[in-house]
């Protein structure tokens, strides 16, 4: 069964600092991998996704995701973030994108920015 | 953009009574799912809805719930008999065939 850890339940960062959070998923083949974000009191909203080929990703907000094999992760990264970068922030896996698939969520990142 | 739009945005109900949960999914996606996400915990599959009918539940999805696109463009949750612990924010999600799954902004179900 697929599966996913964030092992990272709440990070702070400075404003303007850059910012790194973990996910590891399990998955026999081929995973298709996602970061979500979640403001408070709103819904889901997909940063990146990778399906295939570049294992560097670029996504919306100037965020970018690293997808390494042989470690299972798929970090989200971020250069220098700003205050409205708050939020939670949910990798997720699924087992195909062509069709009838499910998402696995992890547990979530709570991201705090203080001045 | 097209979005999947969800109704109500916050339902409180008493405890046994029955709840209909609303989804406007993207009009030309194919396949329909609901997810949950109890407060502080992490977002859950519940169903899938492909072809007018389920092609996956949880364990979590039993008979207390169903699932119906009545008119082809609506996507309802049903809950029978509400318990406390279907407390939650519910999410509709629709997909394309080739494109990932876009979520809407939430039911928050609160059941007293």
């Amino acid at each position: 069964a697929q599966s996913v850890t964030q092992p990272d339940i709440h990070i702070t960062v400075s404003e303007g600092a850059s910012l790194e959070l973990r996910c590891n998923y399990s998955y026999g083949a081929t995973p298709y991998l996602f970061w979500y974000v979640q403001s408070p009191g709103q819904g889901l909203q997909l940063l990146l996704k990778y399906f295939s080929g570049d294992t560097l990703v670029q996504g919306i907000k100037g965020f970018e995701a690293e997808f390494k094999r042989s470690q299972s992760s798929f970090n989200l990264r971020k250069p220098s973030v700003h205050w409205s970068d708050a939020a939670e922030y949910f990798c997720a896996v699924g087992s195909s994108n062509f069709g009838n698939e499910k998402l696995t969520f992890g547990t979530g990142t709570r991201l705090t920015i203080i001045p | 953009e097209p979005e999947v739009t969800q109704t109500p945005s916050h339902q409180v109900t008493q405890m046994g009574q029955e709840v209909i949960l609303r989804c406007v999914p993207i009009s030309n996606h194919l396949y329909f799912y609901w997810y949950r996400q109890i407060l502080g915990q992490k977002v859950e599959f519940l169903v899938s809805f492909y072809n007018n009918e389920i092609s996956e539940k949880s364990e979590i999805f039993d008979d207390q719930f169903s699932v119906e696109r009545p008119d082809g463009s609506n996507f309802t949750l049903k809950i029978r008999s509400t318990k406390l612990e279907d407390s939650a924010m519910y999410f509709c999600a629709s997909k394309g065939h080739n494109t990932e799954a876009f979520f809407g902004q939430g039911t928050r179900l609160t059941v007293v």
